[in-house]
């Protein structure tokens, strides 16, 4: 059964705290996608990455970085959290002629 | 124009009804498209991929026209279990295996008794 798994399914952060999210393809998936997802305003394009140490920005990175080390590993970072970014962060992995998998996602509030 | 957009909703109909959701994309360079659903608090799963011929999965009809850039979904005989939001997703290649994927903002089914 194909799994992509975020770290956390709720967090609590403090403004101004650096805050990472993790996200762990078990699919050898290229393609790898940080959204967040907001009421009245869908899923929006973070970041996205296909390949090890790739990245490109999507439609709202202001505010966050991502890190890719490994294949299977997304990293989400929040260099300094503020309360706006309070919101759903779902994870999404892909390859070419596939659908996309979902990670459970992270409920995030900043405080 | 925004990349994907759809039909706002939300949709409200009787159990039985046949609803559709309509959905245009505006880069004529997509390749793959789907209709995703997704239930209150959690995750997007895959409903269908969407073919040029159109495709058929049980009460659920997808569409594509490539001409107008056009996706729409239909389900007949609608449940209960059918209320979610629909969300329509378009996949471009941007460049080697390099792909994006762009989502509708969604549209909410209620499916009342």
């Amino acid at each position: 059964d194909v799994k992509v798994t975020q770290s956390s399914r709720y967090l609590v952060k403090r403004t101004g705290e650096k805050v990472f999210l993790e996200c762990v393809q078990d699919m050898d998936h290229e393609n790898m996608f940080w959204y967040r997802q907001d009421p009245g305003l869908g899923l929006r394009l973070i970041y996205f990455s296909y390949d090890v140490k790739m990245k490109e920005k999507g439609d709202i990175p202001e505010g966050y970085s991502v890190s890719r080390e490994k294949k299977e590993r997304f990293s989400l970072i929040l260099e300094s959290a503020s309360t706006n970014q309070t919101s759903m962060y779902l994870c999404a992995s892909t390859r070419p002629n596939t659908e996309a998998f979902f990670g459970q996602g992270t409920r995030l509030t900043v405080v | 124009r925004k990349e994907v957009e759809q039909d706002p909703g939300p949709f409200n109909v009787p159990e039985g009804a046949t609803v559709a959701f309509n959905c245009t994309y505006s880069n004529s360079a997509s390749q793959s498209f789907f209709w995703y659903r997704q239930d209150c608090r959690k995750e997007p799963k895959l409903l269908m991929s969407v073919y040029s011929s159109g495709n058929e999965d049980g009460r659920f009809t997808a569409q594509l026209n490539r001409a107008s850039q056009y996706i729409s979904l239909l389900i007949r005989d609608s449940k209960l279990s059918d209320s979610a939001t629909y969300l329509c997703v378009v996949k471009e290649n941007s460049g080697g295996s390099n792909y994006k994927l762009t989502f509708g903002k969604g549209t909410l089914l209620t499916v009342n008794p």
